[in-house]
């Protein structure tokens, strides 16, 4: 069974203090990991798709990597903006279905 | 591109009747949609698997009676939530990937419907 599990639950930085979010996944052949960003009360944004060990995406102050178990997502000098829910997910090559990870509440503070 | 639409996005019952939600896919088609379910400050829970032109897939431990789903076309899917009960408010969320997406496989979900059941 697939699992995906993300860390910290919550993160709360200050403006231009980077850090990283962990998402740690389990799945039998990884067709596509995704991270995505929600804002209360609205559906998932799309950021990122990482398909193999050593891939790496970049978007603004958003940089995502991934290894065979665990994918990062580093968030270099953060502005408040960028406060959000950021949910990792995997698929892999038996269906279409998505696994979500519990997801990381990210505030960053002026 | 690959924009998702629901209505409505948030809607009031009262216990016992019955609210449908649309999913539509605006500027691409899907053959698959899928229905998540999502409580305060929880992650996103898959419900169904809506297929167009053949029955939905639940998982397990999702009522197929009590959400009815229907994809009539390759850009619309319903959500029927029916005799509906408070412990059914919740954040309905619908997702799609193109049929066309060269090889990767994002899904784009939906705004959301915020259901509460009175």
């Amino acid at each position: 069974e697939d699992q995906v599990t993300q860390s910290p639950e919550a993160l709360r930085l200050q403006e231009g203090e980077s850090s990283s979010l962990n998402c740690s996944y389990t799945v039998s052949g990884l067709r596509g990991l995704f991270w995505y960003r929600q804002d209360p009360g609205k559906g998932p944004e799309f950021l990122f798709t990482l398909y193999s060990a050593g891939e790496e995406k970049e978007k603004e102050r958003l940089k995502a990597t991934l290894t065979k178990k665990e994918s990062f997502l580093h968030i270099t000098a953060p502005k408040p903006e960028d406060s959000a829910t950021y949910l990792c997910a995997v698929r892999d090559n038996y269906g279409q279905n998505f696994v979500f990870g519990p997801g990381t509440r990210l505030s960053v503070l002026p | 591109g690959a924009v998702v639409s629901q209505h409505p996005s948030w809607v009031i019952c009262k216990s016992g009747t019955s609210v449908k939600i649309e999913c539509r896919s605006l500027d691409f088609q899907a053959t698959t949609m899928f229905w998540y379910r999502q409580f305060p400050k929880q992650s996103l829970m898959l419900m169904a698997t809506s297929n167009e032109g053949s029955k939905a897939t639940y998982e397990q431990g999702v009522e197929k009676d009590k959400f009815l789903i229907n994809h009539a076309s390759l850009t619309l899917s319903t959500l029927t939530v029916t005799s509906a009960h408070p412990e059914d408010s919740s954040f309905y969320i619908c997702s799609a990937p193109p049929i066309a997406t060269g090889g990767s496989y994002e899904q784009y979900f939906g705004p959301g419907t915020r259901l509460t059941v009175t």
